[in-house]
């Protein structure tokens, strides 16, 4: 299996630009998350899905953001408005196990962000 | 207040030498404990998870310990190659609710 699959691998762009970003999880898992990273404060969980629904989106930072599984092999997170404190790495993750975060994830190689 | 926090921050040994990595935590109610390694521009890869009745996990050359009572992990690497520089991050989950809670991370350099 290939992993999980994201990209784009970089992204650079000028504040007020939506980005987009796009996860292809294990196939046969049925649980989605994603993941900012900064130096500041680390991981943080942004929202996670159990058989494509959402079931916690309470680490989304703002309206700004917002993130959708259409099926099971599919998910984007999207930022619009983009603000330079957006910058990060993103990371999506799979888990063969719906029903928990404690179920051990697989991480992809994550998206860094830029927002200039 | 849930809270996970890893000492020290950074870390520099010599390969070969051995080394522990602390984690305090003061999650509650308690489920489980996961050590993770990060290697620069990769996403993380879980070493170990631990359960409220376990004491010590092994995986190769990584031995983590936890003391439920304390509420203290430790992850101790023997050995130590060069491949092991990297990020450890431990991640507490509560019994309860759909959060988790990730640690800041210790990053070790492990120098020839």
């Amino acid at each position: 299996d290939a992993g999980v699959i994201q990209s784009p691998r970089h992204e650079v762009t000028e504040m007020g630009q939506e980005v987009t970003l796009r996860c292809k999880p294990i196939s046969g898992h049925n649980s989605l998350f994603w993941y900012r990273q900064t130096m500041m404060r680390g991981l943080e969980l942004l929202i996670y899905f159990n058989n494509n629904v959402p079931i916690d989106d309470s680490g989304m930072p703002e309206d700004r953001f917002s993130a959708k599984m259409p099926n099971a092999s599919f998910s984007t997170l999207k930022i619009q408005p983009s603000e330079p404190r957006d910058s990060a790495v993103y990371f999506c993750a799979s888990s063969p196990v719906a029903g928990g975060v404690g179920n051990e994830q697989f991480f992809g190689p994550g998206t860094r962000l830029t927002v200039l | 207040k849930n809270q996970v926090e890893q000492s020290p921050q950074s870390l520099i040994i010599l390969e070969g030498k051995n080394c522990t990595l602390q984690c305090n935590y003061t999650v509650s109610p308690f489920s489980n404990l996961r050590w993770y390694k990060q290697d620069t521009g990769r996403g993380p890869v879980s070493l170990t998870i631990m359960t409220f009745s376990e004491n010590t996990k092994s995986n190769g050359r990584y031995t983590a310990t936890l003391d439920a009572d304390t509420k203290q992990s430790s992850l101790h690497i023997t050995a130590s190659q060069l491949s092991d520089s990297a990020s450890y991050i431990c991640v507490v989950s509560p019994n309860t609710g759909n959060q988790f809670y990730f640690g800041t991370g210790t990053s070790l350099t492990v120098i020839p």
